[in-house]
């Protein structure tokens, strides 16, 4: 079954808008939490991650919310631009099974001129 | 720096065959995963290697076997193809030890007719 379940499928957004993707996990022993981004004939790069002892990230436009005790995190894009069109997927692992990453179903965004 | 090559870039095979995927690490990176992206879904982990033996492995039969050489690059086979086979293969790799950051290449498409 899948362990990280990712919402929305895909998202519209206008440039310069916000974009957000929600994740949500049930395994409690899952403590890394990763965003890749890829582009369409790319392999996932490493966007920005989070561990549970922290409740937010923020890396230049993008931010991580995470929420122990609801078992999700989310992925904002502040200031969305054309270039951030993607797939955009979230993922999690344990330190004791480091490099076994379980992936979200992905989330097709497009951002709009 | 090179980061994560894999060879080849597309290939398309006959239901029954064999088929060997390879990869060659980041500079510096000893631990290899191999992961499986169906269209349209996000990658599943197939399995790791350190040090030349497979330290971990996710669902998948054992159809599925791989190699690690002593130069960390790593081969990823699998026989009796499926027409399910097909999908991007990516390699990924990362120095060991929980926390350090996972690089993918931009994988291998695989067809099977």
């Amino acid at each position: 079954q899948q362990q990280v379940k990712q919402s929305p499928q895909s998202l519209i957004v206008q440039k310069g808008g916000i974009s957000i993707i929600n994740c949500a996990y049930e395994n409690t022993a899952f403590d890394y939490f990763p965003w890749y981004q890829q582009f369409p004939g790319k392999g996932p790069a490493l966007l920005i991650a989070i561990r549970p002892d922290v409740s937010e990230k923020k890396e230049g436009r993008f931010t991580i919310s995470f929420n122990k005790s609801a078992k999700q995190f989310s992925l904002h894009i502040m200031d969305s631009q054309p270039g951030d069109s993607a797939t955009y997927f979230c993922a999690a692992s344990t330190t004791d099974s480091w490099g076994k990453l379980q992936f979200g179903a992905g989330t097709q965004v497009v951002v709009t001129p | 720096d090179a980061g994560v090559t894999q060879s080849p870039t597309h290939l398309i095979k006959t239901r029954g065959q064999q088929v060997t995927l390879r990869c060659s690490p980041k500079s510096g990176h000893d631990t290899v995963s191999w992961y499986q992206q169906a269209l349209g879904q996000g990658p599943q982990f197939i399995f790791q290697y350190y040090e030349e033996e497979e330290r971990q492995r996710g669902n998948f039969p054992d159809r599925f076997s791989g190699h690690q050489f002593p130069n960390y690059s790593s081969e990823l086979n699998v026989n009796a193809l499926l027409l399910g086979d097909s999908a991007l293969y990516l390699c990924a790799s990362s120095t060991t030890g929980a926390g350090n950051t996972i690089y993918f290449g931009e994988g291998s498409w695989l067809t099977v007719v």
